[in-house]
């Protein structure tokens, strides 16, 4: 029933690998906002773009981490070298509105990192 | 930074119970103060919100209640219900929209 699609849904990867998630947000929407919820909390803010600019990245967001909305469209997220503590469902949010703060998530993607 | 704590952590009700969920900030920016649930294992997904021009606002038999000089506001939800049971999260925010800082969350348990 979402707008936002994210791909893959799950992945296991072993640590120092890198890992690349897919967004697919609400087609007419000129923002798009990553998030990521560890267990038992809630989510917490990485970046967001407006079209192809990314317009704020969250302290979160380490060097490994890197973000891209090539066509202002879909947008991934890449993360290198991969430590336990990525461990985490990475969320994908369009709004809901054109000028208020309702987010429409994502089902999410959700990273195990051995 | 926004500091958003809520309270309680964990909240156990009967069905038809009344349940409150408090929500206190930090940011005097903050304009816009959400509700999310989130089920589990699903995305959470909005239920209600109020700007900061309004005290007050209810959805069938869910209200939520804001006081900015405070700087807090609720979740109330009338005449609970089993598939009440989820994890609830206030998320205020300020200048920039979209950009949520989600509180810890509450786990509401409704016993049939």
């Amino acid at each position: 029933d979402t707008g936002v699609s994210q791909d893959p849904r799950h992945k296991i990867t072993k640590r120092g690998q890198n890992v690349t998630f897919r967004c697919d947000p609400i087609s007419e929407h000129n923002r798009l906002y990553w998030y990521r919820q560890t267990l038992g909390q809630g989510p917490e803010f990485l970046t967001y773009f407006q079209n192809e600019a990314q317009l704020e990245k969250s302290r979160l967001l380490s060097d490994r981490f890197s973000a891209e909305r090539p066509k202002g469209s879909f947008s991934t997220l890449e993360i290198q070298r991969t430590e336990q503590g990525d461990s985490a469902m990475y969320l994908c949010a369009s709004p809901m509105g054109s000028a208020t703060g309702e987010l429409f998530f994502g089902e999410g993607s959700r990273l195990t990192v051995l | 930074g926004e500091n958003v704590e809520q309270h309680p952590s964990t909240l156990s009700v009967q069905e038809g119970d009344s349940a409150v969920i408090k929500c206190t900030y930090s940011d005097s920016a903050s304009n816009y103060f959400p509700w999310y649930k989130q089920e589990l294992g699903k995305r959470p997904q909005l239920i209600i919100d109020i700007r900061s021009n309004v005290g007050e606002k209810k959805d069938q038999r869910i209200a939520v209640t804001l006081n900015k000089t405070a700087k807090h506001f609720s979740l109330h939800i009338t005449e609970t219900q089993p598939e009440d049971s989820a994890v609830y999260f206030c998320a205020p925010s300020g200048t920039s929209y979209g950009k949520l800082t989600f509180g810890q969350g509450t786990i509401l348990t409704v016993h049939p």
